[in-house]
């Protein structure tokens, strides 16, 4: 069974702040898909990134970074100089190879609120 | 097009109204799927289509009711609800077979929010 874990369930940091959001997953397949969402008030799921589990290349996308560590199953998330914008619900997430038969399994989340 | 269309937006039903959700996606995707969203929870998986097919009913009563017509539209058909059926419905839809330039990734809707009065 798959299952993905995010421990924080609610982050509170000031403007320009960094902060590491946390996700833990686990998986009996040696191929699978790690993702991460960006839920703002409005309901939407915006995809920030997804990551395949041959490539454990970190990657930087301007104030956003994500480590990937295939030894301990973890793929955090740091936002760098955070913004009042950056306040949303963010979720890790986790898919199997691609088979037609393969949804999205979600963590529960962690809201951050960025303060001004 | 890379977007996936989801109608209405907002939803106000009785508990006796029949009505249904619409998803529509013209990426060519294969797989279909409708999530339901509770407040301040994860998204929670419903069905999934997989080649207009169900493949997957996570036990979700008979009062929601899928149906997929096409490769590019998925309904979703509501009857009798209950209030505690109010939430936020989210369709996506991916890729079933990757490679060939092909990249994997889900595609969401921005979401039904359905109010069961």
């Amino acid at each position: 069974a798959q299952k993905v874990t995010q421990a924080q369930t609610e982050i509170s940091v000031v403007e320009k702040e960094d902060v590491t959001l946390d996700c833990v997953y686990e998986t009996r397949d040696t191929t699978y898909y790690l993702f991460w969402y960006k839920q703002p008030p409005s309901g939407e799921l915006v995809f920030l990134i997804r990551r395949n589990s041959f490539d454990e290349q970190n990657e930087i996308s301007g104030r956003y970074s994500w480590n990937f560590q295939k030894s301990t199953s973890s793929f955090n998330f740091t936002i760098t100089a955070s913004q009042v914008v950056d306040s949303a619900v963010y979720f890790c997430a986790l898919s199997r190879h691609p088979t037609g038969n393969t949804p999205l399994v979600f963590g529960k989340g962690t809201r951050l609120s960025v303060i001004a | 097009d890379t977007e996936v269309t989801q109608t209405p937006k907002h939803l106000v039903m009785g508990m006796t109204n029949k009505k249904s959700l619409k998803c529509e996606q013209h990426m060519g995707h294969r797989a279909m799927y409708w999530y339901k969203q509770k407040a301040k929870k994860p998204p929670e998986l419903m069905f999934v289509y997989s080649y207009e097919k169900l493949s997957i009913n996570e036990s979700v009563p008979s009062r929601f009711s899928p149906e997929c017509p096409n490769s590019s539209l998925l309904n979703l058909h509501l009857h009798a609800l209950q209030p505690e059926d109010s939430a936020l419905y989210l369709c996506a839809s991916s890729q079933v077979m990757i490679g060939q330039g092909k990249i994997y990734g889900y595609t969401f809707g921005s979401g039904t929010r359905l109010t069961v009065v």
